[in-house]
């Protein structure tokens, strides 16, 4: 499976954008871009997914770069609630249906008041 | 709107016992996965289930058993319980196979093996 490259942390002021890199050089061509997070003491959320274009959701952006190796989500007002561990996860569209989610290497985000 | 279910919420037994974790899916999904997360770690898949059939398949150990009834609930089932096997154990579903798309994760079950 390819495998992703995240920062450990950020930090960020309530009320900013957060911008969030993730790494994925070796993604293939059949792979989507997921992004999870996960809040203290609750289940991963999903919070967007694309393939190929910028994608725009009502938690966030993803913007994905021209040659697929990376991508950024966009949390465009930070808010003590988005304080979590977002993970960027890629999934093979062209595998049999039930395929995993691969959680690992997550950046935890820190939102001061 | 419905999330996905799971009971119950906090379990404790004992070495060597036995557990059966239930996870009911967001009405008419079709797909199920169950995920392990150690303190301290990041989630780590064990088994899916789609259309009442196994899909996919992680580091789940043997004393596991997984399964997806007509309804579409899946139980999982932990023998001889270790006290390695303390974790939250979450459930997700999915439609459709979950090919490229989203998966709704419940809030986990709690086991402690004491």
């Amino acid at each position: 499976d390819a495998k992703t490259t995240q920062p450990n942390s950020m930090e960020s002021n309530e009320e900013e954008p957060v911008h969030l890199p993730c790494n994925h050089s070796t993604i293939s061509g059949t792979d989507y871009i997921h992004w999870y997070r996960q809040l203290p003491s609750q289940g991963p959320e999903y919070v967007i997914h694309g393939l190929t274009s910028n994608v725009n959701n009502r938690m966030a952006s993803l913007a994905i770069a021209e040659d697929r190796k990376s991508s950024t989500l966009i949390l465009h007002r930070a808010t003590l609630r988005d304080a979590a561990v977002y993970y960027c996860i890629l999934r093979d569209v062209g595998k049999a249906a039930g395929n995993k989610l691969t959680f690992g290497g997550g950046t935890r985000v820190l939102v001061k008041p | 709107a419905a999330g996905v279910i799971q009971s119950p919420r906090h379990l404790i037994k004992e070495k060597r016992e036995t557990a059966t974790l239930k996870c009911y899916p967001i009405p008419r999904h079709d797909t199920v996965y169950w995920y392990q997360q150690g303190p301290g770690q990041d989630p780590q898949f064990l088994i899916s289930f789609y259309e009442k059939m196994q899909s996919d398949k992680g580091s789940i150990p043997d004393r596991f058993s997984a399964q997806q009834f007509s309804d579409y609930h899946s139980e999982l089932n932990m023998s001889s319980l270790e006290l390695g096997d303390s974790a939250l154990y979450f459930c997700a579903s999915s439609l459709q196979g979950g090919r490229a798309g989203e998966q709704y994760f419940g809030p986990g079950t709690r086991l402690t093996v004491t």
